[in-house]
């Protein structure tokens, strides 16, 4: 079946640094991305998609990366603040019925 | 803001026991969704509901589970004798349509003990 994972499980970043979280999936037939940030006790939020016709897409402060020929995706967040302390899950999809989710990383802002 | 939201935020059952968790996705959504999370686990995929009928389920959602939009708003998981593995976060979500931006609820915590 389909697997989603994330390189890092942790990462810690100074405010203000920018922060680059990685996901690698299987599935080269996705083409469907969501980065989702979750915070403790919470459900997932979203943050930004990307779909495969694309190789980068940028939101507010955000920048979703996508290289099909290795089926990377990333997630740069610019100017991190400790706001942005969560978790962070990428998720796939093909059929748009269910999304395959990664394990997720932990991001940790130190002020 | 629309939001999808969860009831209870907080279920502790007895195993054996029956247990519904609901959901109100957000009103225009035409798509829904459970997913689960044992701590920290990642989210898995459960089931996804259109027209009045699932359309894919995972492995996980067997003969135990079910699913139910008894009116115009809510969104049930029932799920009939739990057990100590079903302990987990329950996560709703919806979206107007498919490979769109889907939207999650806050989760009811399910605990069976």
């Amino acid at each position: 079946g389909e697997s989603v994972g994330l390189h890092l499980p942790t990462l810690s970043v100074q405010e203000g640094d920018n922060s680059i979280i990685n996901c690698a999936y299987s599935n080269s037939a996705s083409d469907y991305f969501i980065w989702y940030k979750q915070e403790s006790g919470k459900g997932p939020q979203f943050i930004i998609d990307i779909r495969s016709n694309m190789d980068k897409r940028q939101g507010q402060r955000v920048t979703v990366l996508l290289n099909k020929t290795v089926k990377h995706l990333s997630l740069q967040i610019a100017a991190t603040q400790p706001g942005d302390s969560a978790v962070y899950f990428c998720a796939e999809t093909k059929t748009g019925n269910q999304f395959y989710f990664g394990t997720g990383t932990s991001l940790t802002v130190i002020p | 803001e629309p939001e999808v939201t969860q009831t209870p935020s907080h279920q502790v059952t007895q195993m054996g026991q029956e247990v519904i968790l609901r959901c109100v996705p957000i009103s225009n959504h035409l798509y829904f969704y459970w997913y689960r999370q044992i701590l920290g686990q990642k989210v898995e995929f459960l089931v996804s509901f259109y027209n009045n009928e699932i359309s894919e389920k995972s492995e996980i959602f067997d003969d135990q589970f079910s699913v139910e939009r008894p009116d115009g708003s809510n969104f049930t998981l029932k799920i009939r004798s739990t057990k100590l593995e079903d302990s987990a976060m329950y996560f709703c979500a919806s979206n107007l349509d498919r490979n769109t931006e889907a939207f999650f609820g806050q989760g009811t915590r399910l605990t069976v003990v």
